[in-house]
């Protein structure tokens, strides 16, 4: 149990053009949803909480007109990186909190974004 | 600013040896502390640490919380070349919205 996926697993992009990110709950209902950033031999970087039916909470220094995040029901969350440059290309990870879990948070496989 | 430190922040040993994986931290609101280890990919939940001087164990591995100095540990006894990975705390604040902050990581290399 709690799995949670994201899709595309790898992604290659030309500079400029906007990625759409996936993650899903496949089987519980995440109230709430995390997206990290991780550079190599980095540690991971929490951009936004979002929570289903309302705004993501972004960090500080993260722009939220450029990484759009969307939580539309209790299994899915995107993320969409607009105008996307160099800079951006990084792992990106979602993870998400089982309703009834305390503490627990589960996450997906990950997502490498590299653009051009 | 939360804080959180991880030592080493690399670890060579050969198989059989023990290692012992530092965390501290200065997080707002602190709630509870994860370890979480990633080897390629997305990081696997290790343990979840609420209460001070509570060992918990799953096999080999081992954690801790101290509360009051604010730090925890991760033991691994009898090392083997799987337990190569890094090695995450996370603290939980609750300050401002609930939110998880990790540690730079330590990076494990178990040799043959």
């Amino acid at each position: 149990g709690a799995v949670v996926s994201q899709h595309p697993s790898w992604v290659i992009c030309k500079s400029g053009t906007s990625v759409k990110i996936e993650c899903r709950s496949l089987d519980f209902q995440a109230t709430t949803m995390f997206w990290y950033r991780q550079f190599p031999k980095q540690s991971l970087m929490l951009m936004a909480t979002s929570n289903e039916g309302s705004k993501a909470t972004y960090e500080q220094g993260v722009e939220k007109d450029k990484f759009l995040i969307n939580h539309a029901s209790l299994t899915l969350s995107t993320l969409t990186v607009t105008s996307a440059h160099p800079e951006d290309s990084s792992f990106y990870i979602c993870s998400a909190r089982w309703r009834v879990s305390n503490n627990e948070q589960f996450f997906g496989p990950g997502t490498r974004l590299t653009v051009l | 600013e939360d804080k959180v430190v991880q030592s080493p922040l690399s670890l060579v040993v050969h198989e059989g040896d023990t290692v012992t994986l530092n965390c501290s931290y200065e997080v707002t609101n602190f709630r509870s502390l994860l370890w979480y280890k990633q080897e390629k990919k997305a990081p696997t939940f290790l343990f979840m640490l609420t209460s001070s001087g509570i060992e918990k164990k799953s096999g080999r591995l081992s954690s801790i919380l101290d509360k009051k100095e604010l730090f925890s540990i991760l033991n691994i006894t009898a090392t083997q070349t799987g337990d190569s990975a890094v090695y995450l705390c996370a603290p939980k604040s609750t300050s401002g919205t609930y939110k998880y902050i990790f540690g730079t990581g330590t990076r494990l290399k178990v040799l043959a």
